[in-house]
């Protein structure tokens, strides 16, 4: 059974700090790796999908790696804001399924 | 576009009676539907998988008996929590699977949230 992990649980940076997020998991037979936000009583919006045979992907200032061997992501959100304040969740795709960490909770100082 | 919509967004109902909440993919065609159950500071844990016209698939440890899901058409899939109890007071999330570049993607509706008194 695929576990997922994700440490810190929780985060608190000034404004500007650039965040590390990470995730990992024990199962490396994974299709794909997503990591989405969720903001308190909300449900998840999509920030980022790294298919297996990626390494990393971007979007504006997020920046997320992938290493399947070592079963581990890293998402990066440089020059951080109050309004990346949310909980960033870290999923795994294996077969059709999303196995789902706890969650980063990232409180951005103004 | 690939939007989900939950309905009610929440719900407030007594010990012992049923609720049902809707899962509708509004601009595309979802063949499987999953339903997910959140609670405080926890992650999502997958409930069941539901394909259109056929039967649901459970993860181990849900009951199938008190939690229905139904899944008539291609747009719309419901679950119904029948004897509700407080335990059962939860996030509910659901998410509708579609085929994007070459793999199918999980687009996730808001949530409902349900308390049982």
């Amino acid at each position: 059974k695929q576990e997922v992990t994700q440490i810190p649980a929780a985060l608190s940076v000034p404004e500007g700090e650039n965040l590390v997020l990470n995730c990992s998991f024990t199962d490396s037979a994974i299709y794909n790796l997503q990591w989405f936000r969720q903001d308190p009583g909300k449900g998840l919006t999509s920030l980022l999908l790294i298919q297996s045979s990626q390494r990393e992907q971007t979007s504006g200032r997020l920046n997320a790696s992938l290493d399947k061997s070592s079963g581990r992501s890293t998402l990066y959100i440089a020059a951080s804001q109050p309004g990346d304040s949310a909980t960033y969740l870290c999923a795994v795709s294996g077969d059709y399924k999303l196995s789902f960490g706890a969650g980063t909770t990232v409180t951005v100082r103004a | 576009g690939a939007v989900v919509s939950q309905h009610p967004s929440w719900v407030i109902c007594k010990s012992g009676t049923s609720v049902k909440i809707e899962c509708r993919s509004l601009d595309f065609q979802a063949t499987t539907m999953f339903w997910y159950r959140q609670f405080p500071k926890q992650s999502l844990m997958l409930m069941a998988t539901s394909n259109e016209g056929s039967k649901a698939t459970y993860e181990q440890g849900v009951e199938k008996d008190k939690f229905l899901i139904n899944h008539a058409s291609l747009t719309l899939s419901t679950l119904t929590v029948t004897s509700a109890h407080p335990e059962d007071s939860s996030f509910y999330i659901c998410s509708a699977s579609k085929l994007a570049g070459g793999w199918y993607e999980q687009y996730f509706g808001p949530g409902t949230r349900l308390t049982v008194t």
